[in-house]
């Protein structure tokens, strides 16, 4: 059973293009949460999602930031129009149920340049 | 909502010895509460956790434990080693809740 994959695990990009980040959770698990962590930070909550729902998302910047977790394959980060203060390692973490033990992926880090 | 504070922000032990980790959080609705910790370029690795209807828990050189009544929890590595060297960070989530609330994390550092 493979952990939580995410890709790209590093990603540039230059100010006012959009990012791309991808997470397979795993096997059985259809909770994904995506965190945000800073250079010597802790971990932001930025959304939660089930199945084709986006549970709370009131962690994730109301413009520019998107997420979905489609009912066929992997759930998606989405920053349009990026800006050097996205740079950041955005980490997903995935679980079968709420309230349960999450796996964390190994982070997508953006530089925004 | 739920606001987790952790302390120290950096830990220095030598090799042998103990270390302590604290975090206390506010809602006292919270009643899962998982430490991690992170390696230098790696994500967030699940160590130990604990459920508000038990008071200690113990995984090897690992434990847990939570104070209900004062809202805190602690973390203790018995005989630390160097690849113990990391940031761990505490987190609280309520039932029903749908989010994790992670402390600012400890950067814990073990001289040989």
């Amino acid at each position: 059973n493979a952990g939580v994959m995410q890709n790209p695990r590093h990603l540039v990009r230059r100010r006012g293009q959009e990012a791309r980040l991808r997470c397979s959770p795993m096997k059985g698990h259809s909770h994904v949460y995506w965190y945000r962590q800073l250079p010597e930070e802790g971990l932001k909550f930025m959304v939660y999602l089930q199945k084709e729902n986006i549970i709370d998302e009131s962690g994730m910047p109301k413009e520019r930031f998107s997420a979905e977790f489609p009912k066929e394959g992997p759930s998606i980060l989405r920053i349009q129009q990026v800006v050097r203060g996205d740079s950041a390692a955005y980490f997903c973490a995935s679980s079968p149920a709420e309230n349960t033990e999450a796996f964390f992926g190994q982070g997508t880090r953006l530089t925004v340049v | 909502g739920e606001n987790v504070e952790q302390h120290p922000s950096t830990l220095s032990v030598q090799e042998g010895d103990s270390a302590v980790i604290k975090c206390t959080y506010s809602d006292s609705a919270s009643n899962y509460f998982p430490w991690y910790k992170q390696e230098l370029g790696k994500g967030p690795q699940l160590i130990i956790d604990i459920r508000s209807n038990v008071g200690e828990k113990k995984d090897q050189r690992i434990a847990v434990t939570l104070n209900k009544t004062a809202k805190h929890f602690s973390l203790h590595i018995t005989e630390t080693q160097p690849e113990d060297s990391a940031v761990y960070f505490c987190a609280a989530s309520i039932p029903g809740g749908f989010k994790t609330i992670f402390g600012a994390g400890t950067r814990l550092f073990v001289k040989a």
